[in-house]
């Protein structure tokens, strides 16, 4: 069975650092791009970086750039999000998902910034 | 960078309906776009890829159209189960971007 499962959300105050992580399984990781989307509670869907297969290639939406990285093991199977300078904004459902299409989706890590 | 708008953001419809809805895109993004289907507390579900292409196990009264700026999400006889929120998503171009959404209600 394809699955990704997201872990490492939490409570984080302003200006603190987090990271997820996404374990892939049921398919071979390495020959796919991953991306990073979240969900603030109530809001829409927010696509927010891209990393590809090899991971020669990263691209981040304006609303994270600067302040989170992705980062991949092929070796491990696993995405990573390194989140830095988190702002109260930053409160949201962080899914990961595979390929640009985003056909295969984790059930989600909720992250909650809050002094 | 692109905008996708959704409509409409909520529509309400009966059990057996056939129900249409739309996005457009801000400039031309061939058929790089694809639909998903979220229920409450649950992770988007991919239905359609390349603007008409089923995902694996998606039942074929979900099709999908459209190419270029217009695109359209048909679902025929509503069942109880695909009463969800709805999301188109380009990814023609960086950063990726989602419509707002429609609520099937």
């Amino acid at each position: 069975e394809v699955q990704l499962v997201e872990s490492g959300g939490g409570l984080a105050q302003p200006g603190e650092s987090l990271r997820l992580s996404c374990a892939g399984s049921g398919f071979t990781f390495s020959s796919y791009g991953m991306n990073w989307v979240r969900q603030a509670p109530g809001k829409g869907l927010e696509w927010l970086s891209y990393i590809s297969d090899g991971s020669s290639n990263m691209y981040y939406a304006d609303s994270v750039k600067g302040r989170f990285t992705v980062s991949r093991d092929n070796a491990r199977n696993s995405l990573y999000l390194q989140m830095n300078s988190l702002r109260a904004e930053d409160t949201a459902v962080y899914y990961c998902a595979r390929s640009a299409n985003l056909a295969v989706w984790g059930q989600g890590t909720m992250v909650t910034v809050s002094s | 960078d692109i905008q996708m708008t959704q409509s409409p953001s909520s529509l309400s419809a009966s059990v057996g309906d056939r129900v249409t809805i739309t996005c457009r895109a801000s400039q031309g993004i061939s058929n790089s776009l694809a639909w998903f289907q979220q229920k409450p507390g649950k992770a988007p579900k991919s239905l359609i890829y390349g603007a008409s292409t089923l995902q694996s196990g998606v039942p074929s009264k979900f099709s999908g159209s459209g190419s270029g700026t217009d695109f359209t999400l048909i679902i025929s006889s509503l069942q109880p189960e695909d009463f969800a929120t709805y999301f188109c998503q380009q990814y023609n171009t960086y950063p990726y971007t989602f419509g707002q959404g429609t609520k099937l209600e």
